[in-house]
């Protein structure tokens, strides 16, 4: 079975700074997705970046960008110059195409300070 | 830009009473799925559904729970007879296929069981 494991129940940052949010999984299959969710206090869970795990290439998204590492099974979001709106729970999910669910890691939340 | 709509936002309701949460998803989306989120806890898979059937379902998804289509648009959850401990967010999502990757998710809809 896939898990996934975000290490970081929580992290604060202070406002322009860079922060890296951790996340593993396992799995033994060779072709998935992977994404991270950002909730903000308003609930609704927003996709803010996904790699299709083919690629070598780190996906990025403005500020946000990941390290995927394949063979370590990590892929960790990083975000750039940090805005207030920031704040947030960010949410690593795997997905693998052949199955129907999508697994969440249990989630970090980040909070950027003024 | 397209997205799940989910009803009713806020529902309180007495232990044993039961409840349907309605979600419309994207219209072009072929896969269809039910999420839980237990306050400040994990994002829980409760199950999964296409061509009108159930793909997969979770441990948290027993008799107590169904769901169904009904008219090609909704997609329904229903709690046959609510616990205390059925009180969370519950998350729509939806994705049109299952090598596209992006879920897309409503705002949720929170449960309060008393």
């Amino acid at each position: 079975a896939q898990t996934v494991t975000q290490s970081q129940p929580e992290m604060s940052v202070q406002e322009a700074e860079t922060v890296t949010l951790s996340c593993t999984y396992d799995t033994s299959e060779n072709n998935y997705y992977l994404f991270w969710y950002k909730q903000p206090p308003s609930r609704q869970m927003i996709l803010v970046i996904r790699q299709e795990a083919y690629k070598q290439q780190n996906a990025t998204e403005n500020r946000f960008s990941v390290n995927f590492q394949k063979a370590a099974k990590s892929f960790s979001l990083k975000i750039s110059d940090s805005q207030l709106g920031d704040t947030a729970m960010y949410f690593c999910a795997f997905m693998n195409p052949r199955e129907f669910e999508i697994i969440f890691g249990k989630g970090t939340r980040l909070h950027i300070l003024p | 830009e397209p997205e799940v709509t989910q009803t009713p936002s806020h529902q309180v309701t007495q232990m044993g009473q039961e409840v349907i949460l309605r979600c419309v998803p994207i219209s072009n989306h072929l896969y269809f799925y039910w999420y839980r989120q237990i306050l400040g806890q994990k994002v829980e898979f409760l199950v999964s559904f296409y061509n009108n059937e159930i793909s997969e379902k979770s441990e948290i998804f027993d008799d107590q729970f169904s769901v169904e289509r009904p008219d090609g648009s909704n997609f329904t959850l229903k709690i046959r007879s609510t616990k205390l401990e059925d009180s969370a967010m519950y998350f729509c999502a939806s994705i049109r296929g299952t090598n596209t990757g992006e879920l897309f998710f409503g705002e949720g809809s929170r449960l309060t069981v008393l």
